[in-house]
């Protein structure tokens, strides 16, 4: 079984400091993670995934997310936010073995940001 | 850049109606979904399809529900008899053919059953 926690439901900040959004999961054998973010009236985004290598991964607009096995943690980071980027961010996690492929989905996470 | 297209954007339907979704996936993606979200709720997978036929679904994808690929470009998800709690976002998704890709979403279908 799979699955994604994102403790937080809201996460407020001020434009130009610093974000962080929240992930942890559990999978039984390696995860592929994912970043997906949702704008009003919009579909899902990718931002970002952790396949394998580098634990420090970079996406889409300035977002990064760090990759801790040990704390089974897959956070959003971003060094200065912006306003433009409140909006509804989704961890995802699928096992590298999951013949179907399903996305687990965390229950979301509402960043505003603040001018 | 390639986007996975959904129709239509919205849909109100009387409960115990049939309704069609239908998705075209990106060209060269081999695999395909189907998720929903409950309005306030998280984002739920309900079937995956490769080569013609279904590979996994969820609990929720029960026996009023079914899925199509029936001209090589749509991808289709139908609920054969609508009920009040179908009513959510429904998001089409695909993607390529090695373990490794990105599952790109489409803009999603809301569905209001009445």
């Amino acid at each position: 079984a799979q699955s994604v926690a994102q403790p937080e439901d809201q996460v407020n900040v001020a434009e130009g400091n610093p974000l962080t959004v929240k992930c942890t999961y559990s999978v039984s054998g390696n995860p592929y993670l994912f970043w997906y973010v949702q704008y009003p009236n919009r579909g899902l985004q990718f931002l970002l995934k952790y396949i394998t290598g580098d634990n420090l991964v970079k996406g889409s607009y300035g977002f990064e997310a760090e990759f801790n096995k040990s704390q089974t943690s897959f956070h959003l980071k971003k060094p200065s936010a912006l306003v433009s980027d409140s909006a509804l961010y989704f961890c995802a996690v699928r096992d590298w073995y999951n013949a179907g492929n399903m996305l687990t989905f965390g229950g979301g996470t509402r960043l505003m940001v603040k001018p | 850049e390639p986007e996975v297209t959904q129709t239509p954007s919205h849909q109100v339907t009387q409960m115990g109606q049939e309704v069609i979704l239908r998705c075209v996936p990106i060209s060269n993606h081999l695999y395909f979904y189907w998720y929903r979200q409950i309005l306030g709720q998280k984002v739920e997978f309900l079937v995956s399809f490769y080569n013609n036929e279904i590979s996994e679904k969820s609990e929720i994808f029960d026996d009023q529900f079914s899925v199509e690929r029936p001209d090589g470009s749509n991808f289709t998800l139908k609920i054969r008899s609508t009920k009040l709690e179908d009513s959510a976002m429904y998001f089409c998704a695909s993607r390529g053919d090695t373990v490794q890709e990105t599952q790109y979403f489409g803009p999603g279908t809301r569905l209001l059953v009445l």
